[in-house]
C-alpha cells in the first residue's frame, strides 16, 4: 500500500523559514509533490521531486531523498499568506496525499 | 482554457438520495482522479482512470461509482448516499504520470451534504 507522515502544524514567525516534512512507503514510486491549501480553496501545486536534490521555484523549496523515501518542502520569508495548509502527494500508479500539515504564522 | 470543471459546486441531499457529480476537462489528460476531503484532513482517493474506458478504485471507493466514456468527462455516482459521504469533492485530471511534472489540475470542488 502507499502511506505518508508528515506533521499535523507547524508554526512559525513571519519572514522566517520552516521546513515542513514528509515521510512516505509506496510502490512505483515516480516523484513526490507539494501543494498548497487556503481555506475554503482547491489544492494548488507547488513543486514536484523526481528525482534525489533540491529544487526550487522562488521562495519555495523542495528536496527528495528516494534512499531514505523522505522529502520536505522548505519555505523561505514567510508572509502572512503563506498561513494555509501543505500536503505532500506521492506520485506513483496513483497519486496518495499526505493529512496535510497546517502552518500558523505569527506576525 | 477552463481547465477542471465541477458541477454542482454544493449539494444538499437526504439520506438514501442518488446523485451525480459532474466532472470535465479540456486539457486533453489521460489520467482524472476523484478525491474527498473531510473537514481539517487530508485528501482521499475515491476513483482513479487511467484513459477512456478504464477505472480503477482508490482508497475509499465504497459507496462511489464511476465511467469514463471520453478523455473529458468523469463523472462520479453516489448511491444511497449517506452521512457519512458528506464532504467537498474534488476532481483532478493529469498527464500520465512518467511524462508528468507532478502537477494535479484540480477543480474548484463540490461541497456535499447529506442530511
Amino acid at each position: 500500500g502507499q502511506s505518508l507522515e508528515q506533521p499535523s502544524e507547524v508554526t512559525a514567525v513571519e519572514g522566517a523559514i520552516v521546513q515542513i516534512n514528509c515521510t512516505y512507503q509506496t510502490s512505483g514510486f515516480y516523484g513526490l509533490s507539494w501543494y498548497q491549501q487556503h481555506d475554503g480553496g482547491a489544492p494548488t501545486f507547488l513543486s514536484y521531486n523526481a528525482l534525489d536534490g533540491l529544487e526550487e521555484t522562488g521562495r519555495f523549496s523542495s528536496f527528495l531523498s528516494r534512499s531514505d523515501s523522505y522529502g520536505y518542502l522548505l519555505l523561505q520569508e514567510l508572509q502572512m499568506k503563506d498561513s494555509a495548509s501543505y500536503f505532500c502527494a506521492v506520485t506513483g500508479d496513483k497519486i496518495i496525499f499526505g493529512k496535510g500539515t497546517r502552518l500558523h504564522i505569527l506576525p | 482554457n477552463a481547465g477542471v470543471t465541477q458541477t454542482p459546486k454544493f449539494r444538499i441531499l437526504k439520506i438514501g438520495q442518488s446523485m451525480t457529480l459532474q466532472c470535465a476537462q479540456d486539457m486533453n489528460h489521460n489520467y482524472m482522479y476523484w478525491y474527498r476531503q473531510d473537514p481539517g484532513m487530508g485528501l482521499k482517493l475515491i476513483y482513479y482512470s487511467v484513459g477512456a474506458g478504464i477505472t480503477d478504485k482508490g482508497e475509499v471507493p465504497n459507496g462511489y461509482n464511476v465511467s469514463r466514456s471520453t478523455t473529458e468527462d468523469f463523472p462520479l455516482r453516489l448511491e444511497l448516499a449517506a452521512p457519512s459521504q458528506t464532504s467537498v469533492y474534488f476532481c483532478a485530471s493529469s498527464f500520465r504520470p512518467r511524462e508528468n511534472t507532478g502537477e494535479l489540475f484540480f477543480g474548484e470542488g463540490s461541497r456535499l451534504t447529506v442530511l
